[in-house]
């Protein structure tokens, strides 16, 4: 199957600065990508699909200039969590769609924890 | 809109024993299935979906679910666990007319136990 890849897969961070995580589609273009973001013991909440050239579409309540999303070519999109908080430390994973797929792929999660 | 309901949170269970795990789903179009499997602090897997066709879709890994359309449900069961399936499951559903948005239930923790 597809494999997307997610980077780093844990990073520990200061109250205040900014982390930005990647997400690689290794052997497919990726058009679109999808971030989500999980709690503990918790379901995936959907924060933002990204698109590949243009603006990211943000899901309603999350905040588009703390989670800035980047998708500058077919294989790669990135979240920067900005002025990062400690209510901001979760589990952020990635997915995309291979074309002619119905199934999504998802990277290996991003552990963020801020202190 | 879709939604996705996973009844119980966690399942416990002796190795060797059948479980099932019960997923319904409420949504105004015709919708792909699927279930993900994610063990601590890793991504998802896809275990199984259903796409068309026969009702009862199977995993290598000896689960199956049941597409039900009248009761709009999609159990995954499983008739002997192992240890090593101790995991979260997570039911999901998308819309088959277009858009790549998945809708995710809440999960439902198995354990495993001898």
């Amino acid at each position: 199957g597809a494999v997307v890849s997610q980077h780093p897969s844990r990073v520990i961070c200061k109250s205040g600065t900014s982390v930005k995580i990647e997400c690689r589609s290794l052997d497919f273009q990726a058009t679109t990508m999808f971030w989500y973001r999980q709690f503990p013991k918790q379901s995936l909440m959907l924060m933002a699909t990204s698109n590949e050239g243009s603006k990211a579409t943000y899901e309603q309540g999350v905040e588009k200039d703390k989670f800035l999303i980047n998708h500058a070519s077919l294989t790669l999109s990135t979240l920067t969590v900005t002025s990062a908080h400690p209510e901001d430390s979760s589990f952020y994973i990635c997915s995309a769609i291979p074309p002619f797929n119905t199934e999504a792929f998802f990277g290996q999660g991003t552990r963020l924890t801020v202190v | 809109a879709q939604s996705v309901t996973q009844l119980d949170s966690q399942v416990p269970v002796f190795e060797e024993a059948p479980v099932e795990l019960r997923c319904n789903y409420s949504s105004s179009v015709s919708v792909y299935l699927f279930w993900y499997v994610q063990y601590p602090n890793q991504g998802l897997q896809l275990l199984l979906k259903y796409l068309s066709g026969s009702t009862l879709v199977e995993s290598i890994n000896g689960f199956e679910a049941e597409f039900n359309k009248s009761q709009t449900s999609f159990h995954l069961r499983k008739p002997s666990v192992h240890i090593s399936d101790t995991a979260e499951y997570f039911c999901a559903v998308r819309s088959r007319g277009g858009g790549n948005k998945l809708t995710f239930g809440t999960g439902t923790q198995l354990k495993v136990e001898l």
